[in-house]
């Protein structure tokens, strides 16, 4: 089967540095994508990935190891605002998307 | 650009009504729609993919004839659960992708219809 795995929840400090991993064993592969989604809110979109690699995009980094099925997000100079889940999906090879559970993010001053 | 546009935010309403929720691309054309259905604390469930023109394709486990979609034109699909009860009670979101863009591109999402019944 398919299957997204990432940790149910994270807590971090406010200016630090946090790590959201997620890891994946699919039918396929054609891209990975991160989504924050805030409670009671739909969710937006964050970063794509489909090479290997790390895509940076402000403070906000995405990396992709196809290899090992892995991926992680990775959230500098953390704000209160980025307490949210934060969604894995990934599409397979019918180009559906597979979703993660999420992992929800704490951010404590 | 790629907004979409989902109505009603809320609704709250009695047992064995039914509520439509309708789901627009407001500037693109979005051949594909898919909607999702997410209870509190869970990741979202897609429900159906809704194809303009044809019939949607529903996950295992959604009745077709309980959440009925139509996809009438490039720019809405509706979502109709007919004769609600309290376990449908539950967030509805749309989200669409552009017919103009490749396979790597994000769905878009509208912000989600929360419904409540009583």
């Amino acid at each position: 089967g398919q299957n997204i795995d990432q940790p149910t929840e994270m807590t971090a400090t406010e200016g630090a540095i946090v790590q959201i991993n997620c890891t994946y064993q699919t039918s396929g592969f054609n891209g990975l994508f991160w989504y924050q989604q805030h409670a009671g809110e739909a969710p937006t979109f964050l970063s794509y990935n489909v090479l290997d690699g790390l895509e940076e995009k402000g403070r906000f980094s995405s990396f992709l190891s196809r290899s090992k099925g892995y991926s992680y997000l990775l959230l500098k100079e953390l704000q209160m605002k980025d307490s949210a889940s934060y969604l894995c999906a990934v599409k397979d090879s019918n180009y559906q998307l597979i979703w993660g559970a999420g992992t929800k993010l704490i951010i404590k001053p | 650009g790629a907004v979409v546009s989902q109505h009603p935010s809320w609704v709250i309403c009695k047992s064995g009504t039914s509520v439509k929720i309708e789901c627009r691309s407001l500037d693109f054309q979005a051949t594909t729609m898919f909607w999702y259905r997410q209870f509190p604390k869970q990741s979202l469930m897609l429900m159906a993919t809704s194809n303009e023109g044809s019939k949607a394709t529903y996950e295992q486990g959604v009745e077709k004839d309980k959440f009925l979609i139509n996809h009438a034109s490039l720019t809405l699909s509706t979502l109709t659960v007919t004769s609600a009860h309290p376990e449908d009670s539950s967030f509805y979101i749309c989200s669409a992708r552009d017919v103009m863009q490749g396979d790597n591109q994000p769905q878009h999402f509208g912000d989600g219809t929360r419904l409540s019944i009583l």
